[in-house]
């Protein structure tokens, strides 16, 4: 059973708009959640983080939310530029980002329109 | 400063031979993390390394096994290569401070013929 769900395989978003990507998961003992963008024929590269203790991380275009208690978080890209198209991974820890195993969902492919 | 880097980029085996991939982490980092990705699919962890140590293990068979040198770097072998081994092997490398997140390679695409 998958502990780590992206339910949107794709999204298209206008160039400027507002993407929003959704990932739910179904461990509580998930401390640590990060979002990783991978282009085709690249690694994954770190997006952005957030530790259990908080609800809100920002950084520049991008802003990661974590609901507990509703096992959800997303992460909102405003606004949205034609560099931003890739696929999005949602990934969670029981040990902290960099201890541990990391388990992924399956992606979000997204697609920033001009 | 460099990133991660793996070699091979790209290798293709046939069924039954074995394979090493090797991994060089971020200066500095002295954690090693290897993951599997089949298409369509997101990273799934394999093993993690520090201190030369196994830290961790995925749901992989025993044909799957890793190791960690003094300088940090990292190999993983696959003996009794089947078809479904044909993925993108990413290797992650990471501070060990809890908090911090790892960062990966570009990967070696590994085809079994």
């Amino acid at each position: 059973d998958q502990q780590v769900k992206q339910n949107s395989p794709s999204l298209s978003v206008q160039e400027g708009r507002i993407s929003i990507l959704n990932c739910d998961y179904t461990n509580s003992m998930f401390d640590y959640f990060l979002w990783y963008k991978k282009y085709p024929a690249e690694g994954p590269t770190f997006l952005i983080s957030i530790s259990s203790i908080k609800d809100k991380n920002e950084d520049g275009r991008f802003t990661v939310f974590l609901n507990k208690s509703a096992k959800h978080l997303s992460l909102h890209i405003v606004p949205s530029q034609p560099g931003d198209s890739a696929v999005y991974f949602c990934a969670a820890s029981e040990n902290g980002g960099s201890q541990g195993n990391l388990i992924f969902g399956k992606g979000t492919k997204l697609s920033v329109k001009p | 400063d460099a990133g991660v880097t793996q070699s091979p980029t790209h290798l293709i085996k046939t069924r039954g031979q074995q394979v090493t991939l090797r991994c060089s982490p971020i200066s500095g980092h002295k954690s090693v993390s290897w993951y599997q990705q089949v298409l369509g699919q997101g990273p799934q962890f394999i093993f993690q390394y520090y201190e030369k140590e196994e830290r961790g293990r995925g749901n992989f068979p025993d044909r799957f096994s890793a190791r960690q040198f003094p300088n940090y770097s990292s190999e993983l072998n696959v003996n009794a290569l089947l078809l479904g081994d044909s993925a993108l092997y990413l290797c992650a490398s990471s501070p060990r401070d809890t908090n911090q997140p790892q960062h990966f390679g570009d990967g070696t695409r590994l085809s079994i013929l």
